[in-house]
C-alpha cells in the first residue's frame, strides 16, 4: 500500500520565480493538506482540499495557490517566490469519514525542500 | 488563540534511560491530538492519535497520555534508533487545520 507521495524532492529556484509542487494521496484518501516547515520549526497550515474545493486557509498569501484534481492528487503553486519562501513542504492526505474530516489523522508524505535563491 | 507548547526544546538520553516528553496546549475546543516523529529531512511519521482526556495509547516503547490542559509522550528504556524530533500537533473543533508545536528533539546514547 503506497503512502503520500511528493514531487519532485528537492528544488531550486530563484526569487520571483513560481513553483508547482506534486502529491498523491494515501490510497483510500480523499483530503489533501499543504503545510509550509521552516528549519527548527512546526509544520504551518497553508490550505486542505477536499472535493476539489479549497475548504480552509491558514495565515499565507494569495501567492499560494492549489489545486485538486479528480482522484484526489494536489498541487501546490507559489508565485513570485521569496527568500522567505525556502523551507520544507509537506502534503498530508486523510479520509473524511463520518466526521466529514474533523476527526481523521493526517499522514505525512516524505516533503519537497525548495530553496529560493 | 489556539496554541501549543513542547517542552523541553531538546533532550539527551542514555539507552534505557526512561524519560517523558511534554505537550501543553490551548485550544478552544478539542477534536483531536496527534504525535508525530521526524526525522531530519524527512515528512512527520504517525504515532499516536488521542481525542479525550484519560485516553491513552501504547507502541512498543512509546505511551502517550491525554489531560484536559496537556498531553505527555512517555519513551521507556529508549534505544539509539528513537533518536528524532517529536512533534505534537492539536485538531481544533470546527476546524480541519493542525496546530504544531515546534517538536521536542531527542537524542539517544548508546
Amino acid at each position: 500500500d503506497a503512502g503520500v507521495t511528493q514531487s519532485p524532492t528537492h528544488l531550486i529556484k530563484t526569487r520571483g520565480q513560481q513553483v508547482t509542487l506534486r502529491c498523491s494521496p494515501k490510497s483510500g484518501h480523499d483530503t489533501v493538506s499543504w503545510y509550509q516547515q521552516a528549519l527548527g520549526q512546526g509544520p504551518q497550515f497553508i490550505f486542505q482540499y477536499y472535493e476539489e474545493e479549497e475548504r480552509q486557509r491558514g495565515n499565507f498569501p494569495d501567492r499560494f495557490s492549489g489545486h485538486q484534481f479528480p482522484n484526489y492528487s494536489s498541487e501546490l503553486n507559489v508565485n513570485a517566490l521569496l527568500l522567505g519562501d525556502s523551507a520544507l513542504y509537506l502534503c498530508a492526505s486523510s479520509w473524511a469519514g463520518p466526521s466529514g474530516g474533523l476527526q481523521e489523522t493526517q499522514y505525512f508524505g516524505p516533503g519537497t525542500r525548495l530553496l529560493v535563491l | 488563540e489556539d496554541q501549543v507548547t513542547q517542552s523541553p526544546e531538546a533532550l539527551r538520553l542514555q539507552e534505557g534511560e526512561s524519560s517523558s516528553l511534554n505537550c501543553s496546549y490551548t485550544v478552544s475546543g478539542l477534536r483531536g491530538l496527534f504525535w508525530y516523529r521526524q526525522d531530519p529531512g524527512k515528512g512527520p511519521e504517525f504515532l499516536f492519535t488521542l481525542y479525550s482526556a484519560g485516553e491513552e495509547k501504547e507502541k512498543e516503547r512509546l505511551k502517550a497520555t491525554l489531560t484536559k490542559k496537556e498531553s505527555f509522550l512517555h519513551i521507556t528504556a529508549p534505544k539509539p534508533e528513537d533518536s528524532a524530533t517529536y512533534l505534537c500537533a492539536v485538531q481544533a473543533s470546527g476546524t480541519y487545520k493542525y496546530i504544531f508545536g515546534t517538536g521536542t528533539r531527542l537524542k539517544v546514547l548508546a
